[in-house]
């Protein structure tokens, strides 16, 4: 089974500069998350989908992410623009939504982004 | 503020020898405890779990502890082996956020053959 496909895996930008991450999940995992990770630091939560509806995306800069997944299938998280606090690790990942406890999530190697 | 702490960031053992990992949590309401574990350049992946009716879950040479009332839970690698060199991230989740992951910092476990 194919695991959750992320690209590219490494992106680096001048500040200012729009940047898009692409998603693929596992093929029937209806869930999916977009996580921020900083060095020396957990995942944080930037937005879950169930399906095509976002869930949870309080803590989603709004200003200047956005994201979408327009056939409840990959997804795509944008930056515009891009700003050096941006620089982090940008993990995707999915599960299925048996209900319930948080379900086993299943996550990407991530898209390492670097703004100079 | 940090819900789930893990306050050692970095642990040594001997191959062969016990790895505890510990994790703190604050909010009382998580009932449901998940332990990642991740290596360079690759994503977390699922290690283990327990829910708040048990106080310890074994699977293979990993098990978790948890103890509700001091609010902490650790993970117990039992014989350490070169190949759990990583990090683990502990997370919890429960509450009015049932459905969503709170993770810790992580802590960097090097196995020394």
């Amino acid at each position: 089974e194919a695991g959750v496909v992320q690209s590219p895996r490494y992106k680096i930008i001048e500040k200012k500069q729009p940047v898009a991450f692409w998603c693929n999940p596992i093929s029937g995992h209806n869930t999916l998350y977009w996580y921020l990770q900083n060095l020396g630091q957990g995942p944080e939560l930037l937005i879950r989908y169930e399906n095509e509806e976002a869930v949870d995306d309080s803590q989603l800069p709004k200003d200047r992410f956005s994201a979408e997944r327009l056939k409840g299938v990959d997804s795509t998280l944008k930056i515009q623009p891009a700003e050096l606090g941006d620089s982090a690790v940008y993990l995707c990942a999915s599960s299925t939504s048996a209900g319930g406890h948080a379900d086993t999530q299943y996550f990407g190697p991530g898209t390492r982004l670097t703004v100079l | 503020d940090q819900q789930v702490k893990q306050n050692s960031p970095s642990l040594s053992v001997q191959e062969g020898r016990i790895s505890i990992l510990n994790c703190d949590y604050t909010n009382s309401m998580f009932d449901y405890f998940l332990w990642y574990k991740k290596y360079p350049a690759e994503g977390p992946t699922f290690l283990i779990s327990i829910s708040s009716i048990k106080d310890k879950n074994e699977d293979g040479r990993f098990t978790v502890f948890l103890n509700k009332s001091a609010k902490h839970l650790s993970l117990h690698i039992v014989p350490s082996q070169p190949g759990d060199s990583a990090v683990y991230f502990c997370a919890a989740s429960g509450g009015t956020s049932y459905d969503k992951v709170i993770f810790g910092p992580g802590t960097s476990l090097s196995v020394i053959p």
